[in-house]
């Protein structure tokens, strides 16, 4: 049990659909992250949030938009998605940003299908 | 370019051998992460070095930093297969996270 929790765990998607992936950290921790895991490349970092506020967009399409109303909880809502956006989404957590603050904890994920 | 190379990217070995996965780059950094991730779930951090030629040891995983801080490895010694999964290597660099591709590592019983 990492603290870091993700729902749904699967997710099929039309590419018309709207839905939204969900993170809770149990932590205290300060920042919170979107990745994407797609198969043969590495995580790519999608957004950062510090103190619910977004504090990195890496270039994301806006058809992916994230949403923090606390430092617990994470949203990340999708709409009119590709294919090509079928992955493992991944979310983490550190006690803070800077340096020092290097240790993420992961959640376990929720795979995304685009039909 | 990546900023980390991973290598080898696969490992097929049986149970009881010693392995060695390598985490490279060109760049200094101030801290290197090692993270294993199984099939379907998230990475799970397994250790973090911060002095050049700093040894951690976690059970049967021995993880170094180099001395110049650019480099990092992993030993396992009588692997088990327990021990599969993608091990991968990070590192906190202006401001981000960046993460190696991983190195995919299967232990044949």
């Amino acid at each position: 049990e990492t603290g870091v929790t993700q729902t749904p765990r699967h997710l099929v998607m039309g590419m018309t659909n709207k839905k939204s992936l969900k993170c809770e950290q149990h932590l205290g921790h300060n920042a919170m992250y979107w990745y994407k895991q797609s198969a043969k490349k590495p995580l790519e970092l999608m957004f950062v949030y510090s103190l619910e506020e977004r504090v990195e967009n890496n270039s994301v399409p806006s058809r992916f938009s994230p949403e923090c109303p606390n430092s617990s909880h994470l949203f990340l809502h999708l709409h009119t998605l590709q294919p090509e956006d079928s992955a493992l989404y991944l979310c983490a957590s550190s006690q803070d940003l800077g340096f020092r603050s290097y240790e993420q904890y992961f959640g376990p994920g929720t795979r995304l299908t685009v039909t | 370019t990546q900023l980390l190379e991973q290598s080898p990217q696969f490992l097929s070995i049986q149970e009881g051998e010693n392995l060695t996965v390598y985490c490279n780059s060109s760049s200094v950094f101030s801290s290197l992460q090692w993270y294993r991730q199984e099939p379907g779930e998230g990475p799970v951090l397994l250790v973090t070095v911060v002095t050049g030629g700093e040894v951690k040891k976690l059970k049967r995983l021995t993880f170094q930093f180099g001395d110049a801080r650019k480099d990092s490895s992993l030993h396992i010694t009588a692997a088990q297969t327990g021990d599969t999964g993608l091990y991968l290597c990070a590192v906190y660099n202006f401001n981000k996270f960046y993460f190696g591709s991983g190195t995919k590592l299967n232990v044949k019983p």
